[in-house]
């Protein structure tokens, strides 16, 4: 079975200073990762993903993540925060090694961008 | 205009009455998937569908039911509703693979239904 863990249910951080938002994730077999964002009262939107390939991606909005295979984690991250980064972020996994069709998302990490 | 739209964006209704979740997308993907997000859980997966003639049940199927009545429209509904079925409800969308192109499960959501149960 596919899982994702977000193990921070909130990061504070300054603005200006670079962010971490992490994520693990368990498979059977290769995953597809991604990263969403929720700004209050809209629905999620893409942010990123890993397929294959350099395993730093880059994203919208200045995020980028890394697939570390050893370690099965894709923390997403940010060299210089904004207040308008503050928002819900989620981690999701797909297994292709087991042949699934499904994301399956994390609980999500809030963020919160202090000016 | 969005490329997925659901319908009601708000609603507040009582227990045991019957509620119509719709969503209609002007994306041209065939697959088309129901998530209720709850605070601290996430979201979850209800019902997915791969065309019009299929239709899968997700994490959390009990207590719903869905309908997909063509390519663009996915409605979802709660027969008698609960208050434990208070949540945001999305509706979300992704694409197949086409000449080649890899599948890789995208997906693409629409505003979200707040559901409120008394």
């Amino acid at each position: 079975a596919q899982s994702v863990a977000q193990p921070e249910d909130q990061v504070n951080v300054a603005e200006g200073n670079p962010l971490t938002v992490k994520c693990t994730y368990s498979v059977s077999g290769n995953p597809y990762l991604f990263w969403y964002v929720q700004y209050p009262n809209r629905g999620l939107q893409f942010l990123l993903k890993y397929i294959t390939g350099d395993n730093l991606v880059k994203g919208s909005y200045g995020f980028e993540a890394e697939f570390n295979k050893s370690q099965t984690s894709f923390h997403q991250k940010k060299p210089s925060a904004l207040v308008s980064d503050s928002a819900l972020y989620f981690c999701a996994v797909r297994d292709i090694g087991a042949g699934s069709y499904q994301l399956t998302f994390g609980k999500g990490t809030k963020l919160s961008v202090i000016p | 205009d969005a490329d997925v739209t659901q319908t009601p964006r708000n609603r507040i209704t009582k227990t045991g009455k019957r509620i119509m979740l719709e969503c209609s997308q002007t994306k041209g993907h065939d697959r088309m998937y129901w998530y209720r997000q709850d605070p601290g859980l996430g979201l979850r997966l209800i019902y997915y569908s791969f065309d019009v003639k299929d239709i899968n049940k997700g994490e959390i199927s009990d207590g719903y039911s869905v309908s997909r009545q063509a390519q663009a429209k996915f409605s979802l509904s709660l027969e008698s509703a609960i208050p434990n079925q208070t949540a945001l409800y999305f509706c979300a969308t992704s694409d197949t693979t086409r000449g080649g192109r890899m599948n890789t499960g995208e997906l693409f959501f629409g505003e979200g239904s707040r559901l409120t149960v008394l």
